[in-house]
């Protein structure tokens, strides 16, 4: 079955730092993936998005590229601020599948 | 202003109480959804809804019902038949069934 695998947090890094977080992924068809992102009590929302190989999805400084050969959509950004700190899921939808599968969340917290 | 709605934010109910948790969306979406979210944890899925008037169980239905009377609202009856309610409960929509999800910003639900 469908499944995504996010590294565990929580991450905590300081202002400035690169940041990435690792996600991979276990299809049985042509996924599409997504990072979403949770601020404190809030619901989600879609950080960025790649419907097929080899596609980069990116918003707000945050990048991630869909490599089919490793089965991998990591997070990055080059430079992180304070406002970033956040719960971030990976999730991935295949198609005729009507739910998104999400990965259990990595938190973030960015120090001063 | 597009988007999803969810009232209330915060929800206090006695054990063996039912409640409805509300979720209105005006993105014109076809197809809306239910998630559980507990404390560190990714999302589950309760129920889905493709179209008005249709709807089916996810993988945590068991304790929960709904109904789709209109393509706007999709509310969600916690019955005293779920065993453990209090979580945080998160309603989303997509275009169809299987494309980009967007969240409201969820109910806390808590049973004392």
């Amino acid at each position: 079955g469908n499944s995504v695998t996010q590294m565990e947090g929580p991450v905590t890094l300081s202002e400035e730092a690169f940041l990435t977080i690792n996600c991979t992924y276990t299809a049985t068809g042509y996924p599409s993936l997504f990072w979403y992102v949770q601020y404190p009590g809030e619901g989600l929302q879609l950080l960025l998005k790649a419907t097929k190989a080899d596609d980069k999805g990116s918003n707000k400084g945050f990048e991630a590229t869909y490599r089919k050969e490793t089965t991998s959509f990591h997070l990055e950004k080059g430079s992180v601020q304070v406002s970033d700190s956040a719960v971030y899921f990976c999730a991935l939808s295949d198609r005729g599948v009507p739910e998104i599968i999400f990965g259990s969340g990595t938190r973030l917290s960015i120090r001063p | 202003d597009g988007g999803i709605t969810q009232s209330p934010k915060y929800l206090f109910r006695k054990e063996g109480q039912n409640v409805t948790l509300s979720c209105e969306q005006n993105l014109n979406h076809d197809a809306m959804y239910w998630y559980r979210q507990d404390p560190g944890q990714g999302l589950r899925l309760i129920y889905y809804s493709q179209i008005v008037n249709d709807f089916q169980k996810g993988d945590i239905a068991e304790g929960y019902s709904v109904s789709r009377e209109k393509k706007e609202s999709f509310p969600l009856t916690v019955t005293s038949a779920q065993k453990n309610p209090t979580a945080f409960y998160l309603c989303a929509s997509s275009i169809k069934v299987a494309d980009t999800q967007y969240f409201g910003p969820g109910t806390r639900l808590t049973v004392l």
